[in-house]
């Protein structure tokens, strides 16, 4: 199946520095990336969407300004947290949608766990 | 808004046991797709369900799509110690906009050797 890479795996950082996580997908190419966050026993919570070479797209209550997407490639999405806060230490999730059609499936990575002291 | 919700919130079983998880949507859905995620890990794909009453099976599970194609079932047969994990029903909705698929809260299940 389809692969989808993550770096870093986890990170601590101090409050009020930024964290940029990349996410790839390494056997395919993805017109189309999300970025999600989970809770500890909760469910996904996509964040936004992104598209190869456009600007991404986010959800409500989700701050763009806080959450910095690039999607350069059709390989390659970053996610920047910006400023980072103890608040917004989580297990953040990247996934990937092949060129197949846009109802398929989604490829996870394996994902960032994000600890902000 | 558009939710999916699933019940139940935690299934404890027998190790040998069945037991069926159930995802049900407010809104009509183009497909719905199931994952899985272990302990510490993150979503496997597992299945897409797209027809109107459709059922597959894979192995020891069985998945359903409803006929109005607003709920779905996960059927686990002779459960076993690998199948630990949280799993998730998510869905496009039809009238929808940006194609974004709409997880449920997932079932938690836990097996008792």
């Amino acid at each position: 199946g389809a692969v989808v890479s993550q770096h870093p795996s986890w990170v601590i950082c101090k409050s009020g520095t930024s964290v940029k996580i990349e996410c790839r997908s390494l056997d395919f190419q993805a017109t189309t990336m999300f970025w999600y966050r989970q809770f500890p026993k909760q469910s996904l919570m996509l964040m936004a969407t992104s598209n190869e070479g456009s600007k991404a797209t986010y959800e409500q209550g989700v701050e763009k300004d806080k959450f910095l997407i690039n999607h350069a490639s059709l390989t390659l999405s970053t996610l920047t947290v910006t400023s980072a806060h103890p608040e917004d230490s989580s297990f953040y999730i990247c996934s990937a949608r092949g060129l197949a059609g846009i109802y398929n499936e989604q490829f996870f990575g394996p994902g960032t766990r994000l600890t902000v002291l | 808004g558009q939710q999916v919700m699933q019940i139940p919130q935690y299934q404890h079983v027998q190790e040998g046991e069945d037991f069926t998880t159930y995802c049900n949507s407010s809104t009509t859905l183009s497909n719905i797709q199931w994952y899985k995620q272990r302990p510490g890990g993150h979503p496997v794909f597992l299945i897409q369900l797209v027809k109107s009453g459709e059922v597959k099976k894979q192995k020891r599970l069985t998945f359903q799509f409803g006929e109005a194609k607003k709920n779905s079932s996960l059927h686990i047969t002779a459960t076993q110690t690998t199948d630990v994990g949280t799993y998730f029903c998510a869905g496009y909705p039809i009238k929808a906009a940006g194609n974004k698929l709409t997880f449920g809260g997932g079932t938690r299940v836990l097996v008792k050797p």
